[in-house]
Formats: C-alpha cells, sequence, structure tokens
C-alpha cells in the first residue's frame, strides 16, 4: 500500500516569492504521482502528474514538480507566486501494477498576501 | 464544456431524511469514483465503479450506496444521513483503472441539519 505525507499544512508567503511545497511518498512498487489543487467550494483539479519519462515536469501556469526516486519524493515549486494561487494543494499517489486508489496527502494550504 | 457535473452543488438535508447526490460525465470513462471531504481533510474513496462492476471500500459505512445506471450517471445515495456525514462529496471519472488520471467534478456540499 501506499502512503503520502504532506508535512507542512499551511505555507504563508508573499507575492511574487517562490515558493516550495513538500511532498514524500512511501511505496513498495513504482508509483504515479499527481498534484492537484482545490480552490474555496470547487472540486479538485489537475494540476500536474509524473507517469513516467522525464523527472521534471511542468503545469501550464507555472508550477513544476521534480520526481526524485531516491529521496522519494515529488515537491511542488513555483518560482514567483500570484495572489490567485491561494488554495489547497494535495499530492497523491498510486500504484501502477493494478488498480489501487488514489491516496492523497492530508494537503497543504498556499496562502499568498500582498 | 463541463466533462464531470455534478448536482446539486448544495444540498440541505435533515437528520434521518434519505438523500441522492447526482454525477454525470461527458468523457465515455469506464470508472466513476465517489469521494466523501471533510473539512481540512484529504478525499476519501467511499467506492468506485468500473464499467458496472461496483467497488467497495471496506470501511465505507452501510449507510453509503451508489447506482450506475449507465455510463454517463452515478448517484451516491445515504440512506439515513447523520450530522457526522455533512461533507463536500467529489465524483471523479477515469479512463481506466490502473493509476489513470482522474478528473473531478466540483463537488456537492452536504449539510445536515
Amino acid at each position: 500500500a501506499q502512503s503520502v505525507t504532506q508535512l507542512d499544512s499551511q505555507v504563508p508567503v508573499f507575492e511574487e516569492a517562490p515558493v516550495e511545497l513538500r511532498c514524500n511518498y512511501s511505496s513498495s512498487v513504482s508509483v504515479y504521482l499527481f498534484w492537484y489543487v482545490q480552490y474555496p467550494n470547487q472540486g479538485l483539479q489537475l494540476l500536474l502528474k509524473y507517469l513516467s519519462g522525464s523527472t521534471l515536469v511542468e503545469s501550464i501556469n507555472g508550477f513544476e514538480a521534480e520526481f526524485n526516486k531516491s529521496q522519494t519524493s515529488f515537491h511542488l515549486r513555483k518560482p514567483s507566486v500570484h495572489i490567485s494561487d491561494t488554495a489547497e494543494y494535495f499530492c497523491a499517489v498510486t500504484d501502477n501494477t493494478g488498480f489501487q486508489k488514489l491516496v492523497f496527502g492530508t494537503g497543504t494550504r498556499l496562502l499568498v498576501s500582498p | 464544456d463541463a466533462m464531470v457535473i455534478q448536482n446539486p452543488r448544495y444540498q440541505v438535508t435533515q437528520f434521518g431524511k434519505p438523500v441522492t447526490l447526482s454525477c454525470s460525465q461527458t468523457l465515455n470513462h469506464n470508472v466513476m469514483y465517489w469521494y466523501q471531504q471533510k473539512s481540512s481533510q484529504a478525499p476519501k474513496l467511499l467506492f468506485h465503479y468500473y464499467d458496472k462492476d461496483f467497488n467497495n471500500e471496506a470501511d465505507t459505512p452501510d449507510n453509503f450506496q451508489s447506482r450506475r445506471p449507465n455510463t454517463s450517471f452515478c448517484f451516491l445515495d445515504i440512506r439515513s444521513p447523520g450530522l457526522g456525514d455533512a461533507a463536500m462529496y467529489l465524483c471523479a471519472t477515469s479512463r481506466d483503472r490502473g493509476g489513470k488520471t482522474q478528473y473531478f467534478g466540483p463537488g456537492t456540499r452536504l449539510l445536515v441539519l
């Protein structure tokens, strides 16, 4: 079974500053990794995913995440955040050996202030 | 061009009064999921359908049931809602199982009075 740890429940940051949201996972088999974003009172939107290939994946709105197998991490980064990035961010993992449910971390609330 | 639609967005029910939440999809995906998300918590999978095959999570209470009459629609029935069932209910779909990307609807927020 897989598990996900998001150590930071809340990350406050000023607008235009860089940010990193940390995600570590545990699994005995190969995994797929995802970052989802949730705005208040809305569903989850897929931000980016790692399935295979390049370990650095990017989203269309400037976020990127790097799969690090040796450190079992998939941290999310953005070099310059906007007020509109304020949201809850969930890291999730599933394995690629058959049906395994998507396991979510507890989420990190990103608070961007002017 | 909404792909996963949930109705209603907000639902108020009374303690013990059955309630049904609806989900539809235009993606023609094989798998549909229902998650429960309580305040400030991660989504928790309740069950999923792979085509017509129903798969219940071991810790999902019997109070929660689901129906999938066709590929496009899936319903969540709560037979006797308790105060602890107040939550956001998220529907998601994926083309197939095995780690494929899940696409989420906007959710239905359920309030139990």
